[in-house]
């Protein structure tokens, strides 16, 4: 079965750190670059970013550097986003979407399997 | 940084077409992709360059790009579309997403 799974929810104090992973399942790992949206509550989708599931070369958005790492580990098929220094405005609910058609016409990507979230909550 | 604008909300009976807009500068030589988004679920994609329907998506989905402003049209609305619906473009390898539209059917 073609999926991604996520870790399950966190909840963290301001200042500390989290790491979310994503295990594909069901196809070539590194047929497809992964990226990372999230979704605070009640508002709208946010990209953070892409990682090269063959390289694993990280591109962050603007806005999402620093704090933000993407990395993976191929060989479980999984990619990781960490958040350090969390603030209280990270908590969302935090996706990882695979790539239409893989690496092909960068620039028009679009996402056709997301995994279901993992909600990071931070609050003191 | 590039902005795509999308009404808060849209209302529509059951039956009739819905009509969701996505507005940005030169939108229309740009991609735009649709993503339904029911509630307390992931994404998916209703519509992909522009105009096409992924397999599995019903024929009452349609998109359309042209100057400034993408749309989504949902012909026939049923109940079950009732969701918020994001429209997504790139802008210079920039993913951006609409703000979201949330349409009711009612």
């Amino acid at each position: 079965q073609v999926q991604l799974v996520q870790s399950g929810s966190e909840s963290k104090k301001p200042g500390a750190s989290v790491n979310i992973s994503c295990k594909a399942s069901g196809y070539t790992f590194n047929y497809f670059p992964l990226n990372w949206v999230r979704q605070a509550p009640g508002q709208g989708l946010e990209w953070l970013g892409w990682i090269n599931t063959n390289t694993g070369n990280p591109t962050y958005a603007q806005g999402f550097t620093g704090r933000f790492v993407l990395s993976l580990d191929a060989s479980v098929s999984t990619a990781y986003l960490q958040i350090s220094s969390l603030k209280a405005d990270d908590t969302a609910l935090y996706y990882c979407a695979r790539v239409a058609k893989g690496y092909s016409d960068y620039g028009n990507w679009y996402f056709d399997l997301w995994g279901r979230g993992t909600l990071v909550t931070v609050s003191s | 940084s590039y902005e795509l604008t999308q009404p808060p909300s849209v209302s529509v009976s059951p039956g009739q077409t819905a009509i969701i807009t996505c507005s940005g500068d030169d939108l229309g030589n740009k991609y735009v992709c649709w993503y339904q988004q029911r509630p307390g679920q992931s994404p998916v994609v209703v519509i992909y360059q522009d105009t096409k329907r992924p397999s599995g998506i019903p024929e009452r989905f349609s998109g359309s790009n042209s100057g400034n402003t993408a749309t989504l049209t949902i012909s026939g609305t049923q109940t079950m579309d009732e969701a918020d619906y994001y429209c997504q473009a790139w802008d210079t390898r920039t993913l951006v997403f609409g703000g979201g539209t949330k349409l009711t059917v009612l």
